[in-house]
């Protein structure tokens, strides 16, 4: 049972242009989402959070938006650039504003190309 | 500083083997995760240290697979009797895990592990 669902698995977007990353989520106990970016060979990188409580989080490039009701979030990258090509996970998890513990649940991730 | 380290980056062995996966995390970092990461698919969680003790092992797929940070530092990664179906990179992430309020995890690069 997939709890975190990322239903495209590829997209192209052109330089400065804005590229839009949508994750879906069942669980409505989660109260912490993450993006997560991760190039070849490496671990994943820590890309911006948001929590539940609140519907927009920005960060530079890059802003998350969180739609409770429809259990979806977004990830925005405006203006796009070629070092943005990488794998993005979308990433929830349950009580960690308590605890400090994080038992993320990973989503299957999307390929983001960016071309010049 | 010194990200998360773990070693060896790639390990081929034969099914029916035992295998030792090594993290070292970020100094500091009291909080430990251990990850596996299939093929085509998200990172899913498999055990988190809290300081020395295994404060939540419920990812572990089966008793063939043991974890320890007996210093609170480093941590390995045990697999006994491997099985093809082990094939996949084995994450691991460590956080300053605060009292309160959700803490960034730091990935390594991962160990590739391949059962022939």
């Amino acid at each position: 049972d997939q709890q975190v669902k990322q239903n495209s698995p590829s997209l192209s977007v052109q330089e400065g242009r804005i590229s839009i990353l949508n994750c879906d989520y069942t669980n409505s106990m989660f109260d912490y989402f993450l993006w997560y970016k991760k190039y070849p060979a490496e671990g994943p990188t820590f890309l911006i959070s948001i929590s539940s409580i609140k519907d927009k989080n920005e960060d530079g490039r890059f802003t998350v938006f969180l739609n409770k009701s429809a259990k979806h979030l977004s990830l925005h990258i405006v203006p796009s650039q070629p070092g943005d090509s990488a794998v993005y996970f979308c990433a929830a998890s349950v009580g960690a504003m308590n605890t400090g513990f994080q038992k993320l649940v990973f989503g299957t991730g999307t390929r983001l190309l960016v071309s010049p | 500083g010194a990200g998360v380290s773990q070693t060896p980056s790639n390990k081929v062995t034969e099914k029916g083997k035992y295998v030792e996966l090594r993290c070292d995390p970020i100094s500091g970092h009291t909080a430990l995760y251990w990850y596996r990461q299939s093929l085509g698919q998200g990172p899913e969680f498999l055990i988190y240290f809290q300081g020395t003790g295994a404060a939540d092992d419920s990812g572990l797929p089966n008793d063939r697979f043991f974890a320890v940070r007996p210093e609170g530092s480093v941590s390995t990664l045990k697999i006994q009797r491997t099985e093809r179906g082990d094939s996949a990179v084995y994450l691991c992430a460590s956080s300053l895990s605060r009292d309160l309020g959700a803490d960034t995890q730091y990935f390594g690069p991962g160990t590739r592990l391949t059962v022939l």
